[in-house]
């Protein structure tokens, strides 16, 4: 079945380093891979969309990857601040159904000053 | 400009009563989404809605039913509440998923608390 892995663990960062996160997809081919944003107890935001023809993907200090033999993406924050703090998800349209987008459980990103 | 709302923002309840979650898509989304998210835990798809029809269904219990209105808003409804059931419900409107990149925005969530 389809399955949607990110890093279980907080990742905990110095201000102004490089954050980089993974997501991990198996037994399924996705068309796109989209990151959102998620803060406690708010909906998630969405940040990213990375088709299967794209590498890679910029939007201002944010930058996406996708590499559809590794079955991964990996989501980078440049230039990381405490405001960057919060759960990201990486999220799949079901291979069943355009209909259905899957998330992944999230990794929680904890910036430190 | 327009967001997903989503009524009521909290709900208290008790074992085996019933509640209705609301929601309004952003204006000329044609999907609804409903998502079930306990603490700690990634959203869970439950059910999509295109153009008034069900689309999709995921892992939502045989308690729970939805619909979309002719005005494109969704109600979810969940009976028999159990314990369990507490958590945030969150609505996520799209454009047609099939045209585009299936791009969602949720809105705010309902907290739903059985006790």
């Amino acid at each position: 079945s389809q399955k949607i892995e990110q890093n279980s663990e907080a990742l905990n960062i110095q201000e102004g380093k490089t954050a980089t996160l993974t997501c991990n997809y198996t037994n399924y081919s996705p068309a796109y891979l989209q990151w959102y944003r998620q803060d406690p107890g708010r909906g998630p935001v969405f940040l990213l969309l990375i088709r299967e023809n794209e590498k890679e993907k910029r939007k201002e200090r944010l930058k996406v990857t996708f590499d559809t033999t590794l079955k991964q993406s990996l989501f980078h924050i440049t230039a990381s601040q405490p405001a960057d703090s919060a759960t990201y998800l990486c999220a799949l349209p079901s291979y069943s159904s355009a209909s259905k987008i899957i998330f992944g459980s999230g990794t929680r990103l904890s910036i430190r000053p | 400009a327009a967001g997903v709302i989503q009524s009521p923002r909290h709900l208290i309840k008790e074992k085996r009563e019933t509640a209705t979650l609301k929601c309004y898509p952003i204006p000329r989304h044609d999907t609804v989404y409903w998502y079930q998210q306990g603490p700690g835990q990634d959203p869970q798809f439950l059910i999509s809605f295109y153009e008034k029809m069900q689309s999709d269904k995921g892992s939502i219990p045989d308690r729970f039913s939805a619909q979309q209105f002719s005005d494109y808003h969704s109600e979810l409804n969940m009976s028999s509440l159990e314990l369990g059931d507490s958590a945030l419900y969150f609505c996520a409107s799209s454009l047609t998923p099939a045209l585009n990149t299936g791009e969602l925005f949720f809105g705010e969530g309902s907290r739903l608390t059985v006790l």
